[in-house]
């Protein structure tokens, strides 16, 4: 199976102010086809996770422009570029490139 | 939309069948999983199978134990769930694959909890 390690834990932010989560693989989820099957999830309290990017860098539909991602191989970052009250909530990494699909362990962002 | 039921308390070595109805899209194109959530833990993927149910795939735990399956005719997709264990307990999500013909998952119902205790 593929770790996905995801760091910090957790994150405390000023509103407005940037944030940065990492997430490593434990293999490169580079697909022969070219694409790299890296997923990042918000999970808002109380609510299922919500697709924020898909293959790495892509933002899905609806999600605000101050969320991108970017990386290659085996190491990936989500950024947030101003963090807002809204931003609440664990973010998850997470391969497709195989079975069983694995997750990061979560980091937990709150609001300072 | 992706709504989930059957989710409830049983005894350990019980059975329980969740059920995922569909509706918004065309149910019979997309793969579909089951991802789980223990109480206060991380997201556990538990089962895969493909569009036209030719191919199912399943977590190592729950093999032998679980059984996934869909209804393209009623937009329905269901996890029966036998010989349940207390390392089970958790919210069941029913996730829809996308469209980019691998494994993806682009949406989230908003799952069933599923309690096994004496």
């Amino acid at each position: 199976d593929i770790v996905m390690t995801q760091t910090p834990l957790s994150l405390s932010v000023t509103p407005g102010q940037p944030a940065s989560i990492s997430c490593k693989s434990s293999r490169s989820l580079l697909h022969r086809e070219g694409k790299t099957f890296l997923y990042w999830y918000l999970q808002k309290p109380g609510q299922p996770p919500q697709l924020l990017i898909y293959e790495v860098s892509n933002r899905f539909s609806g999600v605000p422009d101050r969320f991108s991602g970017s990386g290659s191989g085996t190491d990936f970052t989500l950024r947030i570029s101003r963090v807002e009250a809204e931003d609440v909530g664990v973010y998850y990494c997470m391969q497709s490139i195989q079975l069983p699909l694995t997750f990061g362990g979560g980091t937990k962002v709150e609001i300072k | 939309q992706l709504v989930e039921s059957g989710g409830g308390v049983v005894q350990p070595g019980g059975s329980l069948r969740l059920n995922c109805a569909a509706s918004g899209f065309i149910f019979s194109s997309y793969g579909m999983h089951w991802v789980r959530q223990a109480p206060g833990k991380g997201l556990e993927w538990v089962a895969f199978i493909r569009p036209d149910g030719s191919n199912k795939y399943y977590e190592d735990s729950v093999k032998g134990r679980f059984s996934i399956s869909r209804d393209n005719s009623k937009n329905t997709l269901d996890l029966q769930m036998n010989s349940l264990r207390a390392e089970d307990t958790a919210v069941y999500f029913c996730a829809k694959g996308d469209s980019g013909g691998h494994y993806g998952v682009d949406f989230w119902g908003q799952g069933a909890l599923v309690t096994v205790s004496s």
